[in-house]
């Protein structure tokens, strides 16, 4: 079965600092692997995925995330974090061939201004 | 492109009564999955449909359904609520994975969700 672990609650930054979100994740095969960030009453919004290729993979708003094999670890990066940035941030993984994401308990972002 | 469409956002049912809710997938996607997302246990996986078949399940009970109709439109339906059925009901399509398109690494796009109140 596919899983994945945020080992932290809660993440504080300050302001132009840079912003990290740690996640690692468990799967048969190869993974496929996922950010999402969500505001308050909303849906998930993709952020960015890594499949193959380079291990560093960039996305929208700027955010950029390095896979690691043998760490087994997707942790998601931002060089400046903004305030705009305070979110719930969701990992995901899911094993070759199916749609199901295991998602990991999200992590609360905040950036003190 | 319209993105995915759930209806209706919010909505207060009581205990023992029925509710469903609905999705409109991303046009050209025919995988719809649904999760619940809570406090205390996060997003967790329902179902999901492709071409009117129920492809995968999550460990939820009975009550917990869906059916996808021929425009891939779906529908979940819980019945008999509970107060722990009070939660945020997400729908996400997607390409399938073997559709062969270009490009398709089948990510999941998320509507904004249904909260149901269960009083």
């Amino acid at each position: 079965a596919q899983s994945v672990a945020q080992p932290e609650d809660q993440v504080n930054v300050a302001e132009g600092n840079p912003l990290t979100v740690k996640c690692t994740y468990s799967v048969s095969g190869n993974p496929y692997l996922f950010w999402y960030v969500q505001y308050p009453n909303r849906g998930l919004q993709f952020l960015l995925k890594y499949i193959t290729g380079d291990n560093l993979v960039k996305g929208s708003y700027g955010f950029e995330a390095e896979f690691n094999k043998s760490q087994t670890s997707f942790h998601l990066k931002k060089p400046s974090a903004l305030v705009s940035d305070s979110a719930l941030y969701f990992c995901a993984v899911r094993g070759y061939g199916n749609n199901r994401l295991a998602f990991g308990k999200g992590n609360q972002v905040v950036v003190i201004p | 492109k319209a993105g995915v469409t759930q209806t209706p956002r919010y909505l207060i049912k009581t205990r023992g009564q029925q509710v469903t809710l609905s999705c409109s997938p991303i046009s050209g996607h025919r995988s719809v999955s649904w999760y619940q997302q809570t406090p205390g246990q996060g997003l967790q996986f329902l179902f999901e449909y492709f071409s009117e078949t129920q492809r995968n399940k999550g460990n939820f009970p009975g009550r917990f359904s869906g059916r996808q109709f021929s425009n891939s439109r779906s529908e979940m339906n819980v019945s008999t609520l509970e107060l722990g059925d009070s939660a945020l009901y997400l729908c996400a399509s997607s390409l399938d994975l073997r559709s062969g398109r270009a490009g398709n690494t089948g990510e999941l796009f998320f509507g904004e969700g249904s909260r149901l109140t269960v009083l």
